[in-house]
């Protein structure tokens, strides 16, 4: 399976801990994204990375929010200090960016539950 | 900025019924138009999509038209199946696809 691969799948923490997940593009995308979903809701737009460039980071929901792609291959995403309203899938994708538009893909997503 | 706007949920469909699921957006420039699709527990795979006006996307029986004029993107199916049932998002991309905009999702669930 060469699609977007994410892990943990699911995370459950306690408030107040730190988490990371982890993303692997398709690995020809030189593009990947990160997206927040709530319940109910649409997937909410967070930050991506062209290669290791982070060129867009300002709707990060706060600064406990950070994602890294050092080798511009595969992605972290850390959430510190954690708060139940961070519970939410938190979504990874990737596309080819050479000319004009290329299609986004997504993985499956990791479901994160702060108790 | 830009949005999209899609029609609330939940839809409710018996097997083989005609399925309309509308959506309009608002941009600026020239948007790249999406259907995405979200089976229960998984992430949003890719349906069909659209770059230019009056492109049709299709894909497993769906469609959608690229109307400038009305600024929409609405998605049809002649005859759905219990299968279908999932979620549907609309979403648009602008010049530099590096931001996609989601409308809420619609839900559909197709009774046998």
């Amino acid at each position: 399976d060469t699609g977007v691969s994410q892990n943990p799948r699911h995370k459950i923490t306690k408030r107040g801990q730190n988490v990371t997940f982890r993303c692997d593009p398709i690995s020809e995308h030189n593009r990947l994204y990160w997206y927040r979903q709530t319940l109910g809701q649409g997937p909410e737009f967070l930050t991506y990375f062209q290669n290791e460039a982070q060129l867009e980071k300002s709707r990060l929901l706060s600064d406990r929010f950070s994602a890294e792609r050092p080798k511009g291959s595969f992605s972290t995403l850390e959430i510190q200090r954690t708060e139940q309203g961070d519970s939410a899938m938190y979504l990874c994708a990737s596309s080819s960016h050479d000319r004009g538009r290329n299609t986004i893909y997504f993985g499956e997503g990791s479901w994160l539950t702060v108790v | 900025g830009d949005s999209v706007t899609q029609m609330e949920g939940p839809v409710t469909l018996s097997e083989e019924a005609f399925l309309t699921i509308n959506c309009t957006y608002t941009a600026t420039g020239y948007p790249s138009l999406f259907w995405y699709v979200q089976y229960p527990g998984e992430g949003l795979q890719l349906l069909l999509k659209a770059t230019k006006a009056d492109d049709k996307g299709s894909n497993k029986g769906f469609e959608a038209t690229y109307r400038k004029e009305t600024t929409s993107f609405h998605l049809e199916k002649g005859s759905v199946q219990v299968s279908d049932s999932a979620v549907y998002f609309c979403a648009l991309s602008g010049n530099n696809n590096n931001d996609m905009r989601f409308g809420a999702g619609t839900r559909l669930t197709v009774k046998p």
